[in-house]
């Protein structure tokens, strides 16, 4: 079956770096997308990658491994706006996204 | 106002009843989709519609129907509420087929069925 796994819940302080990990298994791989969720919002595209490697927007970065099934949401100088529910998605051969149940990040002082 | 408009936001809703979600999007974008949101799970798809005219089902879409008469309107009608249609509906819109595009969000249908 098709698969992504994400942590369900981090903490971590502001100012200081996260990393927060995404695993996926699915039928085909047409790219990996993060998207960011604030309480009772809707989500908001962060990043896409369809190829290995590291990509970085300002202060997040996100990185893919298709070999490993493999990606990660790295986030920088962590502000307190910055928590929020982080969402791993993988778009399958199909086109359809399989979405992981999202990784609640807390920031704190 | 540029985007997707979801009405209504919430919605208490006797069992038995019949719902339709109204989702508008004034981007122009072909692809449209309805999403629930449980908590702990992650957001799972009802229906979609690739282009006007057309729709397709997603993982969880018994019990809802849709229609794609244009290209702005892509409503999500509940035939006989349950209560486990308890959930926050997000409608969304993207240009084509994800491989390039992001998907945008319209702010959520909080449904509640009793």
């Amino acid at each position: 079956g098709q698969n992504i796994d994400q942590p369900t819940e981090m903490t971590a302080t502001e100012g200081a770096i996260v990393q927060i990990n995404c695993t996926y298994q699915t039928s085909g791989f047409n790219g990996l997308f993060w998207y960011q969720q604030h309480a009772g919002e809707a989500p908001t595209f962060l990043s896409y990658n369809v190829l290995d490697g590291l990509e970085e927007k300002g202060r997040f970065s996100s990185f893919l491994s298709r070999s490993k099934g493999y990606s990660y949401l790295l986030l920088k100088e962590l502000q307190m706006k910055d928590s929020a529910s982080y969402l791993c998605a993988a778009l399958d051969s199909n086109y359809q996204l399989i979405w992981g149940a999202g990784t609640k990040l807390i920031i704190k002082p | 106002i540029a985007g997707i408009t979801q009405a209504p936001t919430s919605q208490i809703l006797a069992a038995g009843r019949r719902m339709t979600l109204r989702c508008t999007q004034d981007m122009r974008h072909n692809a449209m989709y309805w999403y629930r949101q449980d908590l702990g799970l992650g957001l799972r798809l009802i229906h979609y519609s690739n282009t006007a005219g057309t729709t397709g089902k997603g993982e969880v879409p018994d019990g809802y129907s849709v229609s794609r008469a244009n290209t702005d309107d892509f409503p999500l009608t509940l035939a006989s509420a349950v209560p486990s249609q308890t959930s926050v509906y997000f409608c969304a819109s993207s240009d084509d087929r994800l491989n390039t595009g992001e998907l945008f969000f319209g702010e959520g249908s909080r449904l509640t069925v009793l």
